[in-house]
């Protein structure tokens, strides 16, 4: 399995601010994707996240609202930009070591609210 | 139409005995995987099991196991001899163009989750 962790744990947030999320894995992965779970609802693919080169977003996220950057193989932050209280969440980082492996892990979330 | 079906938003067992998680899932590729995850109430999602759409026996894993039914499209989750730390959130998830490890770039869709408690 993958180790994953999540920075922060959670937060609290004012409406209008932004908040980065760092994810960090312990060894080099292939692919890197982020999720989000409102409450009491399943969990969302928001985008997946391109080592060197922009995030592909899945329909209704936009880059603008949620930047992504994954800088290497191990690493990648995510921004919710501009907060609304629907942006309280959890979100999740998400791992494939390789496209040859089918397992699929995740971080333990950030829970974010917004006030 | 929904992808992943969960119908059962709560279930119940009493400690030491078997459930059944009901998960069914709608795909006309011939070439997907399927998950079950567990999210205790702390959030972390935690991988359980994984079913390949070409992969002839019903996984298991440990207390785990999966009831694979590919012509009925369904991929229960079966919990034997439960204890009080299996109460929990249970997702069934589906990646398509997966198979067995294949080259989907991993998009998980998921059903919208059953509540397991175990009682003492």
């Amino acid at each position: 399995s993958a180790v994953i962790s999540q920075k922060p744990s959670r937060d609290i947030c004012q409406r209008g601010t932004s908040l980065t999320i760092q994810c960090q894995v312990d060894s080099q992965v292939t692919m890197m994707f982020w999720y989000r779970q409102q409450p009491g609802q399943s969990l969302t693919l928001i985008a997946t996240a391109n080592q060197g080169s922009e995030a592909t977003y899945e329909s209704g996220f936009v880059i603008d609202k949620f930047p992504i950057s994954r800088p290497n193989l191990t690493f990648s932050t995510l921004t919710v930009s501009n907060m609304s209280p629907e942006d309280s969440s959890i979100y999740l980082c998400s791992v494939r070591r390789a496209e040859s492996s089918y397992e699929q892990y995740f971080g333990p979330g950030t829970r974010l609210t917004v006030t | 139409a929904q992808k992943i079906t969960q119908t059962q938003p709560g279930m119940f067992v009493q400690e030491k005995e078997a459930v059944t998680l009901d998960c069914t899932y709608d795909t006309s590729d011939p070439s997907y995987g399927l998950f079950w995850y567990k999210q205790p109430s702390s959030g972390e999602m935690i991988f359980l099991i994984y079913q390949g759409s070409y992969d002839q026996q019903n996984a298991t894993e440990g207390r785990y196991s999966l009831n694979f039914q590919k012509a009925r499209k369904s991929a229960n989750l079966v919990i034997s001899a439960s204890q009080l730390g299996d109460s929990a959130m249970y997702f069934c998830a589906m990646r398509e163009g997966a198979g067995a490890g294949g080259t989907s770039y991993g998009k998980l869709t998921f059903g919208q989750g059953t509540i397991l408690t175990v009682h003492p």
